[in-house]
């Protein structure tokens, strides 16, 4: 168990448009998601976590009109970039938390696969 | 602001050559993760330390978590080729909540030659 997917895996778009990209939990229930941002070669950057039902928490510099998140269920979180331009353009994977267990003995995440965003 | 170092951030070697990649920081952490990530993929957990002091073997890679639980260290013996790929440490932080965040380190990418 534990799969988090992600749609589109790969997406290009012109500048200018706007791109939503899905994370969902395919079996099991996450009432908090992270999106990340990495770039080529580097390490992965948080840049909200989304709470089902309430408004993403966004971190120090990522713009929060820009990047619109929703969670609306407890398995699918939705990442909206918003006027994409070139910069934009890198790879971004979500994670979900499982919280489980007797006294809540597990509580990890898990990732989804990614989705590659090229921006035109 | 919690630092992960992570060290090396490149290692091209050897089929069959040993290698460690270092974890370090000044804070404590609750415990400690390494991922292994392909390109075009996301992050797949390979160990979860826990215990200072813990070591973890998953066949030819060992993980020790350091007594202070600051610094982690992965070992690699004898590479294969199948080894290459960018490997992860994150700490994992609690908040007020119980919640926890991971502090990542900068990746180490990891190339064996045949």
């Amino acid at each position: 168990g534990a799969v988090v997917s992600q749609h589109p895996s790969w997406v290009i778009c012109k500048s200018g448009t706007s791109v939503k990209i899905e994370c969902r939990s395919l079996d099991f229930q996450a009432t908090t998601m992270f999106w990340y941002r990495q770039f080529p070669k580097q390490s992965l950057m948080l840049m909200a976590t989304s709470n089902e039902g309430s408004k993403a928490t966004y971190e120090q510099g990522v713009e929060k009109d820009k990047f619109l998140i929703n969670h609306a269920s407890l398995t699918l979180s939705t990442l909206t970039v918003t006027s994409a331009h070139p910069e934009d353009s890198s790879f971004y994977i979500c994670s979900a938390r499982r919280i489980g267990g007797l006294a809540g003995t597990y509580n990890e995440q898990f990732f989804g696969p990614g989705t590659r965003l090229t921006v035109l | 602001t919690q630092l992960l170092e992570q060290s090396p951030q490149f290692l091209s070697i050897q089929e069959g050559e040993n290698l460690t990649v270092y974890c370090n920081s000044s804070s404590v952490f609750s415990s400690l993760q390494w991922y292994r990530q392909e390109p075009g993929e996301g992050p797949v957990l390979l160990v979860t330390v826990v215990t200072g002091g813990e070591v973890k073997k998953l066949k030819r890679l060992t993980f020790q978590f350091g007594d202070a639980r600051k610094d982690s260290s992965l070992h690699i013996t004898a590479a294969q080729p199948g080894d290459t790929g960018l490997y992860l440490c994150a700490g994992r932080a609690f908040d007020m909540d119980s919640n926890y965040q991971l502090i990542w380190g900068a990746g180490t990418k990891l190339i064996i030659k045949p």
